[in-house]
This record gives C-alpha cells, structure tokens and sequence, in this order.
C-alpha cells in the first residue's frame, strides 16, 4: 500500500514549451501534497505545498507563475513547469500525506527527471 | 540558517562493518519529527527510520538505528552490519511546522555512502 506514482519518469523538451509532471497516490487519498526539485548533487528543496480545492502555498523564491501547481482531486496533484529554460532542468519529487494521516506521514514518488534543451 | 546539518559529504566503511551517518538540527518547535532517507541513484526516496521528539527510545528498524540525543540536537543514524547495497545518499529531515503553516519536511544537505566489499 502506499503508493505515489509520477508521470512521465523522464521528460525533454526544447526551452520555452511548457511540460506537466503528474503526481497520483494510488491507493489512498492524499489531501496534501508536496512538490520538491533537487539540482545534481544537491539536496531536496520544497517548491510548495498543495491542498485539494486550494491554491497552493508555494515557498520564498519559487515563481508561482512559472510553477503551476493544481491539486484537483484527493489523488492527483500536477506540476507545470512553463516557458522551461534549461535552468530549470532538475529532479521533480513529490509527496502525498494520507487523508486523516499524521505531521509525519507521507509517501514520496519516484521522481521526475526534466531536461531542457 | 540551516535548519539540518549533516557535515558528512562522504563516508566510506568496509562491508559488514557499521557506520555512523551524523545529523544536527535546530528547532524551537517542542514538537517535531526527524527522518532518515536513503537515495539511491536510481533518484526514488526510501524512508528509514522516524524518531519523534517525544519519543523516549531510540527508533530501531532492523539494521537502522537512530542515535536521539535532544539536548545536543543530534539524530545521528547508525547502519549495522553494511551491506553492498547500502551504497547511495542518505538525507536527514526535519518536519516542521511554521506557524500558520503547513507541516514541511526541511533536508539536509546529504551524506554519500559508499561501502567497500
């Protein structure tokens, strides 16, 4: 049980198409979730924090114009990273917090790796 | 500031040997929770092991163990018997709670294993 899916694993694209990356927690409702990027050899940074039904809280430094996140039911939450550049090419991770599931409870995804060219 | 310290880039050990991956954080929050991830190259992040700040023992999991000691703000991870497979990154994370926030999970910086046969 438990688990989050993420789509597509890898994505190309040219600079300045705009890619979507879904996040799916398949077995559970997830009312949170979380989207991180990681840069090579670095660690894990918070983008935002998405509930269904509500904007997402995005965190200091993140453009929340280019990162359009969309919690739109209990199992799904997208990431759609517009006019990409290739600075943005990173590692996208996501989480999702069970409905009724503790601070401390949730599930990561496998990831997401967006090169832009 | 930097909420998780973790001042291991790299540590090597010898298969079948344990190893002491170090973590300190900082919090005001009385309550929080601390979490070891492994990162493997693949990108996928596996959880290890979870200690709460009011728990009383040390959180054990098979060959994971962690090293609690709260008033030095350390949760050093302890990994018995090292495995071949147990190469890969190893993160340190806090949950915290900002007030009128949602609960985050602030990461370290990482610390690379490697294991030698």
């Amino acid at each position: 049980g438990a688990v989050v899916s993420q789509h597509p694993s890898r994505v190309i694209c040219k600079s300045g198409t705009s890619v979507k990356i879904e996040c799916r927690s398949l077995d559970f409702q997830a009312t949170t979730m979380f989207w991180y990027r990681q840069f090579p050899k670095q660690s894990l940074m918070l983008m935002a924090t998405s509930n269904e039904g509500s904007k997402a809280t995005y965190e200091q430094g993140v453009e929340k114009d280019k990162f359009l996140i969309n919690h739109a039911s209990l199992t799904l939450s997208t990431l759609t990273v517009t006019s990409a550049h290739p600075e943005d090419s990173s590692f996208y991770i996501c989480s999702a917090r069970p409905l009724g599931g503790g601070a401390d409870t949730q599930y990561f995804g496998p990831g997401t790796r967006l090169t832009v060219l | 500031a930097q909420k998780i310290t973790q001042t291991q880039p790299g540590m090597f050990v010898q298969e079948k040997e344990a190893v002491t991956l170090d973590c300190t954080y900082d919090t005001s929050d009385p309550s929080y929770g601390l979490f070891w991830y492994k990162q493997p190259s693949s990108g996928e992040m596996i959880f290890l092991i979870y200690q709460g700040s009011y728990d009383q023992q040390n959180a054990t999991e098979g060959r994971y163990s962690l090293n609690f000691q709260k008033a030095r703000k350390s949760a050093n991870l302890v990994i018995s018997a090292s495995q071949l497979g147990d190469s890969a990154m190893y993160f340190c994370a806090m949950r915290e709670a900002p007030s009128g926030g949602y609960n985050k999970l602030i990461f370290g910086a990482g610390t690379r294993l490697a294991v030698h046969p």
